[in-house]
């Protein structure tokens, strides 16, 4: 079956700086490639996603990159804001909405 | 206003006794979800189920059994409950027929005493 793994565990970065979180799969069968936010007490939200045909999605200061070749996606927050901490879960996705998650990175910004 | 909601948000009770979790989504969706997420922030998946087709995560035990009255509906009964359930249990739904995005309840954290 399909593993992804995610890294890293803990991110703690300054208000305004980047964060990036990496994913690998290990299906070439996944095609679908979703990120969600979890803000403590809440359940996870889906804030973008990209398929296999796109190798980089951009939504105002969230972005995610995909290198099919390398099975591996990224998830890209510029500019970040104390709003912004939360854990987030990478997916991976095959046919048959059968989802894959990553074990979760937990973002801290710091003002 | 379209979401998928679950009830209770909290549940606390003792050792052996059986519980329900109930879950209903109004967004049409055909698939819906259980997941489990650990003290660890895990989610396991523990169920999907549409009007066609229920799937097992093999290593859920059977005493968590879901029940779906209907389409908008995946309940979550719990038998015998034990220490090692305490965790926080998420419904989800989303569309079936191709690769969509789940949209996930708020959780229910369950504690086992």
């Amino acid at each position: 079956g399909e593993n992804v793994e995610q890294h890293p565990s803990t991110l703690s970065v300054q208000e305004g700086d980047s964060a990036v979180i990496k994913c690998t799969y290990s299906d070439s069968a996944s095609n679908y490639f979703p990120w969600y936010k979890q803000e403590l007490g809440k359940g996870p939200q889906l804030i973008i996603d990209i398929r296999s045909n796109v190798g980089e999605k951009k939504d105002q200061r969230i972005a995610v990159t995909l290198n099919k070749t390398a099975k591996h996606f990224s998830l890209h927050i510029t500019e970040t804001q104390p709003e912004d901490s939360a854990v987030y879960f990478c997916a991976a996705v095959r046919s048959s909405n059968q989802f894959y998650f990553g074990t979760g990175t937990s973002l801290t910004v710091i003002p | 206003d379209t979401a998928v909601s679950q009830t209770p948000k909290y549940l606390v009770t003792q050792m052996g006794n059986d519980k329900s979790i109930k879950c209903e989504q109004n967004l049409g969706h055909d698939t819906m979800y259980w997941y489990k997420q650990d003290s660890k922030k895990f989610l396991k998946i523990m169920f999907s189920y549409n009007n066609k087709e229920l799937i097992i995560n093999e290593t859920v035990p059977n005493r968590f059994s879901p029940k779906s009255p209907d389409k908008a509906h995946l309940n979550l009964h719990i038998n015998s409950l034990e220490l090692g359930d305490s965790a926080v249990y998420f419904c989800a739904s989303s569309q079936a027929g191709g690769n969509y995005g789940y949209t996930f309840g708020s959780g229910t954290r369950l504690t086992v005493v």
